[in-house]
């Protein structure tokens, strides 16, 4: 089986950095990616891991440690706007995602 | 570029009606374009992959007489939820991979459309 375990939420202020982390077990790895999605919308892709280390996109960065089953995601100079849910997924030989059960962000003034 | 789009955006119906969900790749082919239903407060669940051209494959406990999905096209999934029941009331988003392995697009990339919401009264 397959499973991935997230923090439920996290509350976090303007402009301060805060970071996600995702463990996950899983019969076959080829992996890690994040999406943030906002209420009523649909997921959009933030970043992908498929090898050890630290993957940076703007304010965002996504590490990878498969050793430990282990990756984050790095949120810097957080904005109002960044209150959203962050769902880690794992990606299968086929392609598949599976996703976590998603953490909610809420960024505070 | 690599937009997804799904019709109707919601639907309200009676109990024992059929539903039938649109999920269209508008500026790319996608072999394979995946179904996901999730509940509010949830995570996403994925329910099929569809492959273009051959049968879907289900996910465990997702009845494939109840939600039967078609792959006609490149471009195109339907997925209808038959004689729907209040408890499958639902945001039901559908994804697609991009069919090309290099160039802009990743390959990795799941590409998702902006769900459609059913409620079942």
């Amino acid at each position: 089986g397959q499973s991935l375990e997230q923090p439920s939420e996290v509350t976090a202020v303007e402009g301060a950095i805060v970071q996600i982390n995702c463990t996950y077990q899983t019969s076959g790895f080829y992996g890690l990616s994040w999406y943030q999605q906002h209420d009523g919308g649909a997921p959009t892709f933030l970043s992908y891991n498929a090898l050890d280390g630290l993957e940076e996109t703007g304010r965002f960065s996504s590490f990878l440690s498969r050793s430990d089953s282990y990756g984050y995601l790095l949120l810097q100079e957080l904005q109002m706007k960044d209150s959203a849910s962050y769902f880690c997924a794992v990606r299968d030989q086929g392609g598949k995602l599976i996703f976590g059960q998603g953490t909610e962000l809420s960024v505070k003034p | 570029g690599a937009v997804v789009s799904q019709h109707p955006s919601w639907v309200i119906c009676k109990s024992g009606t059929s539903v039938k969900i649109e999920c269209r790749s508008l500026d790319f082919q996608a072999t394979t374009m995946f179904w996901y239903r999730q509940f509010p407060k949830q995570s996403l669940m994925l329910m099929a992959t569809s492959n273009e051209g051959s049968k879907a494959t289900y996910e465990q406990g997702v009845e494939k007489d109840k939600f039967l999905i078609n792959h006609a096209s490149l471009t195109l999934s339907t997925l209808t939820v038959t004689s729907a029941h209040p408890e499958d009331s639902s945001f039901y988003i559908c994804s697609a991979r991009d069919r090309t392995s290099g160039g802009v697009r990743s390959y990795n990339e799941q590409f998702f459309g902006p769900g459609t919401r059913l409620t079942v009264l």
